[in-house]
């Protein structure tokens, strides 16, 4: 069964460094996703991507976020200057067809750490 | 903006009795509902889910029912064991964006 998969599994930095966690969706799906959890928390949304752009983006997902689909399998999440606040699970999450009601399928997460 | 509540946020049964966690939404746009179980430190799990053209689903132990007039939905899980100790979040998805509710850890004691 084809699954969604993310690279680094854990990701330690500095703070004020720049950071890059990977992504590859299912293969035939159109629609992707990050989301946050901190650690004991809720999963919280933070970007969906369609059609080589984002369509809808929360509040925690500010300038110093951005998305990109560098090619037609890997999608990124890229945080610029990381701060102690960061550390959290990420997770990448992709579906196919129709964005309204399709189901998300979720990667196993990447750990970001922030020293 | 776009809520999910969810109550309550601990729960513990005894194997073979039944669990039941609630949620709210508050835009009425919202069309899909899903369910995810998350164990620790793994990514959340899609268990069941419900679309507002529906009323009730069930899938073996599981079941789902949505009141679109009220906003709320529920899911309901029979004969617990206690393998389905874990954290049970609600979804609601809002066009392109899904929320989730804050969680219900769910315990069942042998």
């Amino acid at each position: 069964e084809p699954e969604v998969t993310q690279t680094p599994s854990h990701q330690v930095t500095q703070m004020g460094q720049e950071v890059i966690l990977r992504c590859v969706p299912i293969s035939n799906h159109l629609y992707f996703y990050w989301y946050r959890q901190i650690l004991g928390q809720k999963v919280e949304f933070l970007v969906s991507f369609y059609n080589n752009e984002i369509s809808e983006k929360s509040e925690i997902f500010d300038d110093q976020f951005s998305v990109e689909r560098p090619d037609g399998s890997n999608f990124t999440l890229k945080i610029r200057s990381t701060k102690l606040e960061d550390s959290a699970m990420y997770f990448c999450a992709s579906s196919g067809g129709q964005a309204v009601t399709d189901t998300q399928y979720f990667g196993p997460g990447t750990r970001l750490t922030v020293l | 903006g776009e809520n999910v509540e969810q109550h309550p946020s601990t729960l513990s049964v005894q194997e073979g009795d039944s669990a039941v966690i609630k949620c709210t939404y508050s835009d009425s746009a919202s069309n899909y509902f899903p369910w995810y179980k998350q164990e620790l430190g793994k990514r959340p799990q899609l268990i069941i889910d419900i679309r507002s053209n529906v009323g009730e689903k069930k899938d073996q132990r599981i079941a789902v029912t949505l009141n679109k007039t009220a906003k709320h939905f529920s899911l309901h899980i029979t004969e617990t064991q206690p393998e389905d100790s874990a954290v049970y979040f609600c979804a609601a998805r809002f066009y392109d964006k899904v929320i989730f509710g804050p969680g219900t850890s769910l315990s069942v004691i042998p």
